[in-house]
């Protein structure tokens, strides 16, 4: 069973600029969550999305959006990129709500 | 506010030495607590979901438990390969039925031959 799959793997991009990160999920999950990782903060939880509809979403400023298309696999797209954008992004792939399978993360430097 | 405390932030082990990291919380509502295991550059691994207080679960050399106001996670003989970060996390319901993760930051654990 393939696990969760997160491309690009590394990226550089430079401040204004925007960026689009992709997820697909372990075939069958529905749900799609992404968190933002940085050495200060942690993982921190930026939306949800079930069944193509964003449920939840953490405090984050509107430059941070996401979608999920029909066959569960999700996007995240950051516009205007700013210094402090530069983390591991990570994505997980839920179908119960009970487990969480984490992919291994896209890590975003923004010169 | 859902919150997730984890100590110590880091720690160093002699291979063989047996410890515990603490996980404390406070959260309206848990539905379950998480621990994970996350390696430099990878997404963090899950390792256990606690649900009741009481609850015990192991694998190999980590053993989690469970009470109303916090978590341990022990780790019994460990080895170099058990060095890595290990990531604690609640969940709880967050509306539309969604559940949400709150992580603590974590704890680095070195193992030293």
């Amino acid at each position: 069973k393939a696990g969760v799959t997160q491309t690009p793997r590394y990226l550089i991009k430079t401040r204004g600029q925007q960026v689009t990160l992709s997820c697909s999920p372990i075939s069958g999950h529905r749900s799609v969550s992404w968190y933002q990782q940085t050495p200060g903060q942690g993982l921190q939880f930026l939306f949800e999305y079930f069944s193509e509809t964003q449920r939840n979403k953490g405090n984050f400023p509107g430059r941070f959006s996401g979608r999920q298309f029909s066959n569960s696999r999700s996007e995240m797209n950051v516009s205007t990129l700013e210094l402090g954008d530069s983390a591991l992004y990570l994505c997980a792939s839920s179908d119960t709500n009970y487990g969480y399978t984490f992919g291994s993360g896209t890590r975003l430097t923004v010169v | 506010e859902d919150q997730v405390t984890q100590s110590p932030e880091a720690l160093r082990l002699q291979e063989g030495e047996s410890s515990s990291l603490n996980c404390s919380y406070t959260v309206s509502g848990l539905r379950g607590l998480f621990w994970y295991r996350q390696d430099p550059g990878k997404g963090p691994e899950f390792l256990f979901t606690l649900y009741s207080a009481g609850e015990e679960k192991e694998k190999e050399r980590l053993k989690a438990t469970l009470t109303k106001k916090e978590s341990f996670l022990h780790i019994t003989a460990p080895k170099p390969e058990d060095s890595a970060t290990y990531l604690c996390a609640v969940q709880a319901y967050s509306g539309a039925g969604s559940y949400q993760l709150t992580f603590g930051k974590g704890t680095k654990l070195s193992v030293i031959p």
